[in-house]
This record gives structure tokens, C-alpha cells and sequence, in this order.
């Protein structure tokens, strides 16, 4: 079992719909960091959040460190937004490197 | 001007071969990494640089070696390739190690045949 675990692994939805992504993670971290990879391969950071809430505009991330849990939610989802969806977490302190989860792969249909 | 860069994009190679992956970051960030991402997308942390300092290196096996000339670089050496290390290698840099965003280069695609 992967230390982050992301569902769903794959999503489609309709243009204008609100997406939910979410994370969950089985240790202690420090951070979560929120990545999308486009589908020509780049990635570029969303997030990175250590409690409460985030907002980018469409974009919202929020974590619950007591339940280990993070969700991506876009409002007005676009097919712009067609893209793979990462959730990272950074360890505590002592063992900050990154693990990923496998990715959420997004896609909107116009 | 392009943040982190990663060159060559494409590099298709014999079994055996040994080859590099250069990466610059134009950031003034203190920390860079290499990441390789393999053929089910799942992205895995190689090694870390800190101001030119080896910080992380995961079990990466001894033909993988980085070479920091100065902390605005980060190159990866690979000796002996085999089939298995096929696989986009992502460069990416932050500020402070540890802390605050990760900017990404675009990735490079190693095929060894």
C-alpha cells in the first residue's frame, strides 16, 4: 500500500462541473504539495499547503492534518483543466524528501 | 527565458550506453532535484542538492550519478544503461530546501533499446 493514496485515479466530467480530487496519506508530514502534469508531460506546482486552505482562482486545496486527508476541488471545471492531478507529501521533520501518489487523471469533456 | 531547463528532451540510447541529462535553474534557488517518473506515471524522488551538497540520495543504483558544478546546476550521469532505467527524468529546483514551491523542468525522456 502506497504511503498517499489518491482517488479517484481517473475522472471525467462535464464542462462546468465541480471536481473533487482527493489525498490520503498514512504518515506524518510536514506539507502537501498539489502538482499538475499537463498532457504534453510538463508539471507545474498548485499548492503547497500545511493547514486549512488554499485558493487559486478556480482552484481550492484544503488538508486536515487529524484525519490525513487533502482534497482538490475546481469550480467551473474547463477542458482546459484536462490534466493529471498529483498529490505529494513532504515528511516531517528529519525526512523532508517528497512522496507521490499515483496520480488523479482528469478529464473534461466540453 | 524558461525557469528550469532540462536538456536534451528526447535521448534514445543502446543497452550499455552511458549518457547525461543537464538541468539549470535561472531561480537563484538554493536546492534542485532529480525525479524519474516511470511508465506508469508514478514519480519518485532521486536525489536532492543543496547548495551544491548532496542531501538526498534514495537507493539509486551507483551507475546514476549527479553532479553539482555550481548551485544554479544539476546534472545526471548515468553509466551502463539498461532497459529498466527508460523513464522521463524531471529536474526541479526551490528556494530552501525543504520549504516552499517546486518548479519543474520539462522532463526528459530516456528510451534505452
Amino acid at each position: 500500500k502506497n504511503e498517499v493514496e489518491q482517488s479517484p485515479q481517473n475522472l471525467t466530467a462535464q464542462e462546468g462541473e465541480f471536481i473533487t480530487i482527493n489525498c490520503s496519506y498514512s504518515v506524518g508530514i510536514s506539507a502537501l504539495h498539489w502538482l499538475q502534469q499537463h498532457p504534453g508531460g510538463g508539471i507545474v506546482s498548485l499548492f503547497m499547503l500545511s493547514s486549512g486552505k488554499k485558493k487559486h482562482g478556480r482552484l481550492i486545496a484544503t488538508i486536515n492534518i487529524q484525519e490525513k486527508h487533502s482534497s482538490l476541488h475546481i469550480t467551473a471545471s474547463h477542458p482546459r483543466d484536462s490534466a493529471v492531478y498529483i498529490c505529494a507529501v513532504k515528511g516531517a521533520f528529519g525526512n523532508e524528501k517528497l512522496t507521490f501518489g499515483t496520480g488523479t487523471r482528469l478529464t473534461i469533456i466540453p | 527565458d524558461t525557469a528550469v531547463s532540462q536538456t536534451p528532451k528526447y535521448l534514445v540510447t543502446q543497452m550499455g550506453n552511458d549518457k547525461s541529462i543537464k538541468c539549470e535553474q535561472n531561480l537563484g534557488h538554493d536546492t534542485m532535484y532529480w525525479y524519474k517518473q516511470d511508465s506508469k506515471k508514478f514519480l519518485k524522488i532521486m536525489f536532492s542538492y543543496n547548495n551544491k551538497e548532496l542531501i538526498i540520495n534514495e537507493t539509486v543504483p551507483n551507475r546514476f550519478s549527479p553532479k553539482s558544478p555550481d548551485k544554479a546546476h544539476l546534472n545526471l550521469h548515468i553509466n551502463s544503461l539498461e532497459l529498466g532505467d527508460s523513464a522521463v527524468y524531471f529536474c526541479a529546483s526551490s528556494q530552501v530546501y525543504g520549504i516552499g514551491e517546486l518548479f519543474f523542468g520539462e522532463g526528459s525522456r530516456l528510451t534505452v533499446l
